[in-house]
């Protein structure tokens, strides 16, 4: 079974300086990894996702994550942040014999102070 | 892109009434569609898996009887919420599947149920 850990429930960080957002996930074969950003009353939008291919993977709004493999990680990063990037922030995980089936982390609290 | 909608965007009902939920894809068929609830503070929780012309198949944990999913067209799923009671409150939030594969899933914007 898989499973998502986000480590950090809440990340405090300047404006304008940048920052690092862990998830660690556990799974038996090939995975799919998604980072989803969530605005307070609102649903779900998709930040970036590895499928394949490079590890370093570009997202919306500056965002980029790594995937390691040997880590079993997908870490979040971003070299500036925003006020607008105050938000709620999901990784989650699929895979290949269950693409279907998307489980999300606990979520990590962003809050980018002036 | 795909859209999905819920509707409606927020209700608050009174303890022991039902309340429905509609999810819709706008500008494509949804064979499947999840349904998730999220408690404040929290992360999304999968209820149930919808597929179009079947029932619907329940996580563990979440009652079948109390949250009732029709997936009546490929278009429109909905969750009805019997007897709602307070602890039902939260943010429901339907994923629409447009085709295999994990670039083909689209997520509604939600609905904040409040129950008095």
């Amino acid at each position: 079974a898989q499973s998502v850990t986000q480590l950090d429930s809440q990340v405090p960080v300047f404006e304008e300086a940048p920052v690092e957002l862990r998830c660690n996930y556990s799974s038996s074969v090939s995975v799919y990894l998604f980072w989803y950003v969530q605005y307070p009353n609102q649903g779900l939008q998709l930040l970036l996702k590895y499928l394949s291919g490079s590890t370093l993977v570009k997202g919306i709004n500056g965002f980029e994550a790594e995937f390691n493999k040997s880590q079993t990680s997908f870490h979040l990063r971003k070299p500036s942040v925003h006020i607008s990037d105050t938000a709620e922030y999901f990784c989650a995980v699929s895979d290949e014999t269950s693409y279907d089936k998307v489980i999300f982390g606990p979520g990590t609290s962003l809050s980018v102070i002036p | 892109g795909a859209v999905v909608s819920q509707h409606p965007s927020w209700v608050i009902c009174k303890s022991g009434t039902s309340v429905k939920i509609e999810c819709r894809s706008l500008d494509f068929q949804a064979t499947t569609m999840f349904w998730y609830r999220q408690f404040p503070k929290q992360s999304l929780m999968l209820m149930a898996t919808s597929n179009e012309g079947s029932k619907a198949t329940y996580e563990q944990g979440v009652e079948k009887d109390k949250f009732l999913i029709n997936h009546a067209s490929l278009t429109l799923s909905t969750l009805t919420v019997t007897s709602a009671h307070p602890e039902d409150s939260s943010f429901y939030i339907c994923r629409a599947l447009r085709d295999r594969g994990p670039n083909e899933q689209f997520f509604g914007p939600g609905t904040r149920l409040t129950v008095l």
